[in-house]
């Protein structure tokens, strides 16, 4: 089956100004998660998605940062306007099952996004 | 709170020595435990995992992971490291309720020496 799908792999931007990331999830998964990766540290959640409502996004910086699922399948996530410190690997993530439910609860990792904030 | 102690940021093996990566938490209850491998430019891979049952769980390319209820701990090993296992590796608990929101430790970035 496919993996989870991201672009773009790698973006450039100028502080101040807007980005979008998009993640198709494995077809099916329930659950999809947007985690921001900065160097030297691991993924932190930044918003979690059960079909097409939020479930948790209490570590989202609200004012600048943004997502959606609509329809339930793929998701997008824009931060506008960047500051230097969102650089980071924002990655993708999903999951089978609804938070809750019985049986497996692994998460599948997209290969992320690169972002440098200049 | 939960959270998720990886008390090694790096670690050096030679090629065919073993390999041992701590991993503490904290957490109210027995939590959901992870181990992810990170390769350069990649996104994470699912070496292994524990939910319950027997304390020792098998995984991927060799690996293998303890859970240690007393210790609070959930330690990654391998008996013969490849120099293919170069990467950075990171401990994940998943709370059994609320949310069941994942937390991942800081990562061990693993060096193999030929």
């Amino acid at each position: 089956e496919a993996g989870v799908a991201q672009s773009p792999r790698y973006k450039i931007i100028e502080k101040r100004q807007s980005v979008a990331f998009w993640c198709n999830p494995i077809s099916g998964h329930a659950t999809l998660y947007w985690y921001q990766q900065i160097l030297g540290q691991g993924p932190k959640l930044l918003i979690q998605f059960q079909n097409n409502g939020v479930v948790d996004d209490s570590q989202l910086p609200k004012d600048r940062f943004s997502a959606e699922r609509l329809k339930g399948v793929d998701s997008t996530l824009k931060i506008q306007p960047a500051k230097l410190e969102d650089s980071a690997v924002y990655l993708c993530a999903s999951s089978l099952r609804r938070a809750g439910e019985a049986g497996s609860y692994e998460q599948y990792f997209g290969p992320g996004t690169r972002l440098t904030v200049t | 709170a939960q959270s998720v102690t990886q008390p090694d940021i790096h670690i050096t093996v030679s090629e065919g020595a073993s390999l041992e990566l701590r991993c503490n938490y904290s957490y109210g209850a027995t939590p959901y435990l992870f181990w992810y491998v990170q390769s350069p430019g990649q996104g994470l891979q699912l070496l292994l995992k524990y939910f319950s049952g027997d304390t020792l769980v098998q995984g991927i390319k060799g690996f293998e992971a303890e859970f240690k209820r007393s210790q609070s701990s959930f330690n990654l090993r391998k008996p013969s490291v490849h120099w293919s296992d170069a990467a950075e590796y990171f401990c994940a608990v998943r709370a059994t309720s609320g949310t069941y929101k994942y937390i991942f430790g800081t990562g061990t970035r693993l060096k193999v020496l030929a």
